[in-house]
């Protein structure tokens, strides 16, 4: 059974230029949540989307957007790159629910795409 | 928004002792907090989480309290060995909002 699946592993991309992350999630599961993880420091909420609709948003501006295919897997763009923005960039997949009180069901995370910008 | 503090930040205990990590948090409405272990270059893996309703749960030779009213939650971890050292994080999210909000994370080193 496959876990969670992101690519490419590792990327160097120049300040000014655009990148596109991917993520696989977890058979069966249909929430995909995206994370921002600086070295040394706890993962930082991006993007939350569950049935291909965006369902949370974190503190990042407008250079950040996402989307969720109708297979679940989802894409992170990130535009107009600066160096801070250089860091490991986490999926994670879980179930979900489409309604009721149970929305937090256990997150499972990619192996991260390592983004370095010069 | 949700708060999440996390101390100590760095820990090193001898091969067997035991090892206690501690989170607190803001939101009073959270009611999820799952721990993550993640080794030098891997991915975070979820070790052991705890609901609301319940104030410990444990698993071998980890386990996990929870104090609504102080709202703080702590991770013990028995019989440390090697393979333990890692940086593990705490989280917090509640019903409604979609993201988990994580701690700083404490290095955890067991001397053999």
């Amino acid at each position: 059974d496959a876990g969670v699946t992101q690519s490419p592993t590792h990327l160097i991309k120049t300040r000014g230029q655009q990148v596109t992350l991917r993520c696989s999630p977890i058979s069966g599961h249909k929430s995909v949540s995206w994370y921002q993880q600086v070295l040394g420091q706890g993962p930082q909420f991006i993007f939350q989307y569950y049935e291909k609709e965006e369902r949370g948003r974190g503190n990042f501006p407008d250079r950040f957007s996402a989307r969720q295919f109708p297979n679940y897997s989802s894409e992170l763009n990130v535009n107009a790159l600066l160096l801070g923005d250089s860091a490991l960039y986490l999926c994670a997949s879980s179930s979900g629910t489409g309604g009721g009180t149970v929305w937090n069901t256990e997150a499972f995370f990619g192996q991260g795409t390592r983004l370095t910008v010069v | 928004g949700e708060n999440v503090e996390q101390h100590p930040s760095t820990l090193s205990v001898q091969e067997g002792d035991s090892a206690v990590i501690k989170c607190t948090y803001s939101d009073s409405a959270s009611n999820y907090f799952p721990w993550y272990k993640q080794e030098l270059g891997k991915r975070p893996q979820l070790i052991i989480d705890i609901r609301s309703n319940v104030g410990e749960k444990k698993d071998q030779r980890i386990a996990v309290t929870l104090n609504k009213t102080a709202k703080h939650f702590s991770l013990h971890i028995t019989e440390t060995q090697p393979e333990d050292s890692a940086v593990y994080f705490c989280a917090a999210s509640k019903t409604g909002r979609r993201a988990l909000t994580f701690g700083s994370g404490t290095r955890l080193q067991v001397q053999p």
